[in-house]
This record gives C-alpha cells, sequence and structure tokens, in this order.
C-alpha cells in the first residue's frame, strides 16, 4: 500500500458524459501528478499540482481539468468523454518536486470504461 | 520526442535466477530514473531509483545500473521469484521539467516455477 487513494476504483460512463476522479495523496506529501495508461500509449504524463497551484502540463486534452484543494487531495475531471478515454488513470503524489527527482508513489487508480 | 523505450517487451526466467530487464533512454539530460513494477490491476509500484551522479545503486535483491555513455538503465534482479511476475517499467525526468516522469514500454516479466 503507497499511502495514495484513489475513488472510484471503476467507473463506466457513456460518450459524452463528465466523470470526476478523486486522489489523496501520502500524508505529507505536497505535490500531486496524474497519469493516464492506456494499451497504445503507456503511462502518460498529464498534470501536476503543487500545494494547490498547477505546476506542470504534460498531454492532457483540453476537456480534462484537474485541481488541488486546500486539503491538498485532487481531482481530475473529464468531460465531453470519448471512447477513446478509456483507460486507466493513476494518481501520485510525493513530498516536493521542487529538488527534482522526488520519488513518486502510484495510487491504485482508476478504471475508466466509455461506452 | 525524447522518451525512454525498453529493448525487450517479455521476458521469461526460471525461479531462481537472476533476472535483467534493460532499458535506453534518448534524452541525454535526464538526471533522474526510476523503476516501477506493476502487477495486473495494481498501480506501478517503486522498486529502486538513481540519480545520473551515480553508476549503480543496490536496494533488497534489486540492482540499478547507469551507464550515461549510452543511455542505458538496467535494473537486475537477484534470485527471482513467482512473486516478481509483473510488468517493470522504468521512467526518467529531468530537474528542468520539475518531476513529470516519461515512462518506458515496460517489460513483463514472468517466472516459471
Amino acid at each position: 500500500d503507497s499511502g495514495v487513494t484513489q475513488t472510484p476504483k471503476h467507473l463506466i460512463t457513456a460518450t459524452g458524459q463528465r466523470v470526476t476522479l478523486r486522489c489523496s495523496p501520502r500524508s505529507g506529501d505536497l505535490s500531486v501528478y496524474w497519469y493516464q495508461q492506456s494499451l497504445d500509449q503507456g503511462l502518460q504524463f498529464l498534470i501536476q499540482y503543487y500545494n494547490g497551484e498547477e505546476r506542470a502540463k504534460g498531454n492532457i486534452l483540453e476537456r480534462f481539468s484537474a485541481q488541488q484543494f486546500p486539503d491538498l487531495h485532487s481531482e481530475l475531471n473529464l468531460s465531453s468523454l470519448e471512447l477513446g478515454d478509456s483507460a486507466l488513470y493513476f494518481c501520485a503524489s510525493s513530498v516536493d518536486f521542487r529538488s527534482g527527482g522526488e520519488t513518486q508513489f502510484f495510487g491504485p487508480g482508476t478504471r475508466l470504461t466509455v461506452l | 520526442g525524447e522518451s525512454v523505450g525498453l529493448h525487450l517487451p517479455t521476458l521469461s526466467v526460471q525461479e531462481g535466477d537472476n533476472s535483467i530487464i534493460n532499458c535506453a533512454y534518448s534524452n541525454s539530460a535526464s538526471d533522474y530514473f526510476i523503476w516501477y513494477k506493476q502487477e495486473s490491476g495494481k498501480g506501478p509500484q517503486f522498486i529502486i531509483d538513481i540519480r545520473s551522479n551515480m553508476d549503480k545503486r543496490q536496494g533488497q535483491r534489486v540492482t540499478v545500473l547507469l551507464n550515461k555513455t549510452v543511455k542505458h538503465l538496467s535494473l537486475q534482479i537477484a534470485a527471482t521469484q513467482p512473486g516478481d511476475s509483473a510488468v517493470y517499467f522504468c521512467a526518467e525526468s529531468k530537474e528542468t521539467s520539475g518531476s513529470r516522469l516519461t515512462f518506458g514500454e515496460g517489460t513483463q516479466l514472468t517466472v516459471n516455477p
């Protein structure tokens, strides 16, 4: 158990819908990262937050957004869902990104299926 | 674009043998490397990491080797056990990009009893 929690574990929805994935980082971790894992793209970095502020963006679609709240939990919002958004979505956390190379610990993931 | 790739998609070993999983990276500016293990239905689990100022680091039954000259990373698992069967990913980052990780494709390790 990494200490990172994600809910829900599974999510099944229809095209065009909107969903929210939730992540709670390890106790004491200030940085949260979101990754997408699909069969054809592997693990791809989406976005990073540090202490409530966005710090880095990767291959995140405009239909997707995220935020980190004062209690440091984070939510990833996926809207206008398409079949191709079906994937595993992982959250990871680390203590402090600023020094670079901080170990990221991953949660169990949310499996999203868009029908 | 720059990415981290793996040499082999699958590796099959006998229980008790040593395993070596390889990884090539293309970004010479990368300064941090990390190996994760992912079991079916689970999130990536940290195994071991290494910074670019080192060429070897050892953990419990695992060793990571970094060869910056040829941009090659390897994970050695000693006395491989059935519980080691999983997909192994290498990932890299560079300080100027924060801590975002760029992952390789993954190697499926199968340990035969």
